[in-house]
């Protein structure tokens, strides 16, 4: 099943205790990337990468790292969460680039984040 | 600030048609998206438009477009409760989407 899988769905942790959050898809797409939603904000793009080894920032980077050393995991490291990153994150891949005319972007389930 | 905005909720009674609206800045993609999230999921593609169609209509949803205007809306014919989500529109070119609508059917 083409599918995109996310882990931890859901975490509480404290300020500064550093964390990952995977991300894996199956259908060998190029493109993937991170969101966070916040009510009232909707999505806003966090990382992307383009393919293996090429990651940029999105709208609101600070804060997060992303890496993407093989083409179907890409991680969300907090390397220090505050607060202010209590969010849902959701990861996507899709096959081409957004833009790149038509395209998918298929998104997984989502990681409900709280930081105390 | 926002360049793909919706109004944040929409409430109908179960067999009425839900209009929900979106409005976009950047006018280069040559798709436009909505997207729909049902509770505790992801976001799942619902339906698109080519930028150079006015109109699509795929089964119980109609896709407007009026690119002078650059507003784009979804029309959900005779709507069930199990269309109870939120419907986020989506531009792609710099991937942006709206803040969602909250869509609530009543039964």
């Amino acid at each position: 099943e083409a599918q995109v899988t996310q882990n931890p769905r859901y975490l509480i942790t404290v300020t500064g205790k550093k964390l990952t959050v995977t991300c894996s898809q199956n259908m060998n797409h190029e493109y993937m990337s991170w969101y966070r939603q916040d009510p009232g904000l909707g999505l806003r793009q966090i990382y992307y990468s383009m393919n293996v080894e090429v990651t940029d920032k999105g709208d609101v980077p600070e804060g997060y790292k992303v890496s993407r050393k093989e083409k179907r995991n890409f991680p969300l490291i907090l390397e220090s969460p505050s607060p202010n990153q209590t969010s849902l994150y959701f990861c996507a891949s899709s096959l081409t680039p957004p833009g790149q005319g038509y395209y998918e972007q298929y998104f997984g389930p989502g990681t409900r984040l709280t930081v105390t | 600030g926002e360049d793909v905005e919706q109004s944040l909720f929409l409430s109908v009674r179960e067999g009425d048609s839900s209009v929900i609206n979106c409005t976009y800045t950047d006018s280069s993609s040559t798709y436009l998206y909505w997207y729909k999230q049902e509770p505790g999921a992801g976001l799942q593609l619902l339906t698109y438009i080519f930028s150079n169609m006015d109109m699509k209509q795929d089964q119980r949803l109609t896709v407007l477009l009026n690119k002078k205007d650059k507003h784009l809306s979804l029309r959900i014919a005779d709507t069930q409760t199990g269309d109870s989500a939120i419907y986020f529109c989506a531009e792609p070119a710099d991937m942006r989407f709206g803040a969602g609508t909250r869509l609530t059917v009543k039964p």
